[in-house]
């Protein structure tokens, strides 16, 4: 069963602009709400998480927003870089159970 | 360093001849998991542990073993290798899964092909 939607499946951005990344979730027992950035030749690795008692947590160009009665929620990343293309993966969690990972955006940012 | 140490990096073999791929952490972490990559598709789970002697499956467990002896290392099994598990392949480990902060790190990979 699929529980994560994540889109798009790829994005291409110019340098400095925005990019958006969106997941939508069907569990509601999800009580955690990562993001996971992964480059060539890496495994994954936590970039930003968010509790479900906040709507919005920013760290740098990072912010992830939460719409906890959409089930949705997003990555933003303002001013992006060419280092930060990367595959970028929703992961959230059901306490005492699994990981959950979306099906990954590919994201390349173009100087 | 904390890290998870995946063996070996890329591998090469042929269909049926049986393989283990090494999984290992350092930072006492009770579950482990292990995950296929493949375009388009993601990270989909293959098995997972919540401690030692504990294993379920994921969303993908036809074709492979798992066991866990011990807490520190999780390896996974291809009895009878085919074609279609070529693949890249990552071993995580976490806390217990509680939700809040619960953060998984990933090895580097191993690259199965399977010919």
């Amino acid at each position: 069963q699929q529980q994560v939607k994540q889109s798009p499946q790829s994005l291409i951005v110019q340098k400095g602009g925005i990019s958006i990344i969106n997941c939508a979730y069907e569990n509601t027992a999800f009580d955690y709400f990562p993001w996971y950035q992964q480059f060539p030749g890496k495994g994954p690795a936590l970039l930003i998480a968010i509790r479900p008692d906040v709507s919005e947590k920013k760290e740098g160009r990072f912010t992830i927003s939460f719409n906890k009665s959409a089930k949705q929620f997003s990555l933003h990343i303002m001013d992006s870089q060419p280092g930060d293309s990367a595959t970028y993966f929703c992961a959230p969690i059901n306490t005492g159970n699994q990981f959950y990972f979306g099906t990954g955006t590919s994201l390349t940012v173009i100087p | 360093e904390a890290q998870v140490t995946q063996n070996p990096r890329y591998l090469i073999t042929v269909t049926g001849k049986k393989l283990t791929v090494t999984c290992s952490q350092n930072m006492n972490h009770e579950y482990m998991s292990w995950y296929r990559q493949d375009p388009g598709l993601g990270l989909r789970q293959i098995y997972y542990s919540m401690n030692v002697e504990v294993t379920d499956k994921g969303d993908v467990p036809e074709g492979y073993k798992v066991s866990r002896k011990e807490k520190r290392n999780f390896p996974l099994i291809l009895e009878s290798p085919s074609p279609n598990q070529t693949s890249l392949y990552f071993c995580a480990s976490s806390l217990y899964p509680s939700g809040m902060d619960t953060e998984a790190f990933f090895g580097q990979g191993t690259r199965l092909t399977v010919v």
